[in-house]
């Protein structure tokens, strides 16, 4: 079992939606971190976080610690968001632990 | 450079040739990281360099795999004796300190073994 789990794995969404991507972890972490790797191959980092909840733009991210979950929620779905949403979480001093990512398409 | 910028973007080598990858990152960052990621997969870590410290290479998969930072700042992914299965995408980043900081990515190196 991966230390890192999304879900889901493939999600198809019309322009407009709220989306929601789901990430649980089973190690004790430092930080959690929301990338977004685009259809090129860059991946940007969105979000970096270790309580609560941040907002940029359109994007939440939020995390439970107790429950070692958070969610990534993407409100007014556009076709440009569509990407791979990749969770990953430090552990210790350095290592990132990564999921396999969520494939999302948006369509207009 | 404004970001990690990694060459070639693109490599296809025949099997049994040694290629090498490079990984320029920010300027400043201390920390400097290799993943390889297989296709529909998440990235899987390789090796982390404090400057020029190689501090973690258990993610090498085997001996032909090595990495060197000489002065703290390029870096340097050898693949020996390439093979069919080295074939995906090398991605380096560089952090400014650790795993709690944010971590900038390359656009990666794509090695096509044939």
């Amino acid at each position: 079992k991966n230390e890192v789990e999304q879900s889901p794995q493939n999600l198809t969404a019309q322009e407009g939606e709220f989306i929601t991507i789901n990430c649980s972890y089973s190690v004790g972490i430092s930080a959690l971190h929301w990338l977004q790797q685009h259809p090129g191959g860059g991946i940007v980092s969105l979000f970096m976080l270790s309580s609560g909840k941040k907002k940029h733009g359109r994007l939440i991210a939020t995390i439970n610690i107790q429950e070692k979950h958070s969610s990534l929620h993407i409100t007014a779905s556009h076709p440009r968001d569509s990407a791979v949403y990749i969770c990953a979480v430090t552990s210790g001093t350095y290592k990132y632990i990564f999921g396999t990512g969520t494939r999302l398409k948006v369509l207009a | 450079g404004a970001g990690v910028s990694q060459s070639p973007r693109y490599k296809v080598t025949k099997r049994g040739q040694d290629v090498a990858l490079r990984c320029d990152p920010i300027s400043g960052h201390v920390s400097l990281y290799w993943y390889r990621q297989a296709l529909g997969q998440g990235p899987e870590f390789l090796t982390y360099f404090n400057y020029e410290a190689q501090q973690d290479k258990s993610g090498l998969p085997n001996d032909r795999f090595s990495a060197e930072r000489p002065e703290g700042s390029i870096s340097t992914l050898t693949i020996q004796r390439t093979e069919q299965r080295d074939s995906a995408m090398y991605r380096c980043a560089s952090s400014l300190v650790g795993g709690n900081t944010e971590a900038f990515f390359g656009q990666g190196t794509r090695l096509t073994v044939v």
